[in-house]
């Protein structure tokens, strides 16, 4: 069956813009993360899903992060006036449950720069 | 709150084996550990639960002291493949999920 999809793999922005990543998770997982990963790193926890609701947020680093999954599936991570700071792989996990007990299934990412 | 990992890297030769080490300054409720390599995303090797519950791939091994709040990966008989960056995450509290520090490993012929 098809894994967890991001759109797009590459996205160059300036700084001041705003970016919208989507993540499309594995058919009937319920949960749904969103990580980001600067070089080096390993991947940092911003926000957490459990159906349509924002089960856990406190991983995103300010106000100008927003994330939606209005409908259980699709899930899109907003970023308004970008940074250079900003700028990482952008990773989603999608779960069959709870992602903290269960396997967590990564797509490729979304390689995020901010000129 | 993000745990630790040590080594931070390690090379072996083919047919070596290798523990990879994940300690945290919390209480865990499970210890996940994944595989990634260069410019992939990380792939999942094992989870182990409060109570001894594992689920993972036959040819590796972890264990997990819920006391010491730490967990190691045993890898054997280590094969080319085996070479990546190897992250433990664990649950802390609620839902947050943090990974650690990662390890390099290089697994050379």
């Amino acid at each position: 069956g098809a894994g967890v999809s991001q759109t797009p793999s590459n996205k160059v922005t300036e700084k001041g813009k705003y970016v919208e990543l989507r993540c499309d998770p594995i058919s009937g997982h319920t949960a749904l993360y969103w990580y980001r990963q600067s070089l080096g790193q390993g991947p940092e926890f911003l926000i957490y899903f459990q159906g349509t609701g924002a089960a856990d947020d406190s991983g995103l680093p300010n106000d100008r992060f927003f994330a939606v999954r209005p409908e259980g599936s699709v899930s899109t991570l907003k970023i308004q006036r970008t940074e250079r700071g900003d700028s990482a792989v952008y990773l989603c996990a999608s779960s069959l449950n709870r992602g903290t007990i269960n396997e967590q299934f990564f797509g490729p990412g979304t390689r995020l720069t901010v000129l | 709150q993000q745990p630790v990992q040590s080594p931070q890297a390690v090379i072996l030769r083919e047919g070596e084996d290798a523990v990879i080490n994940c300690s945290s300054s919390k209480a865990l409720y499970s210890v996940h550990w994944y595989r990634q390599k260069h410019g992939e995303a990380p792939v999942f090797l094992m989870i182990l639960l409060k109570g001894g519950e594992q689920k993972g791939h036959e040819k590796i091994s972890a264990s997990f002291n819920e006391k010491k709040q730490q967990s190691s990966l045993y890898l054997t008989a280590s094969q080319l493949s085996y070479s990546g960056t190897y992250f433990c995450g664990t649950e802390i509290s609620g839902n947050q999920f943090y990974f650690g520090t990662g390890t390099s490993l290089t697994v050379i012929p």
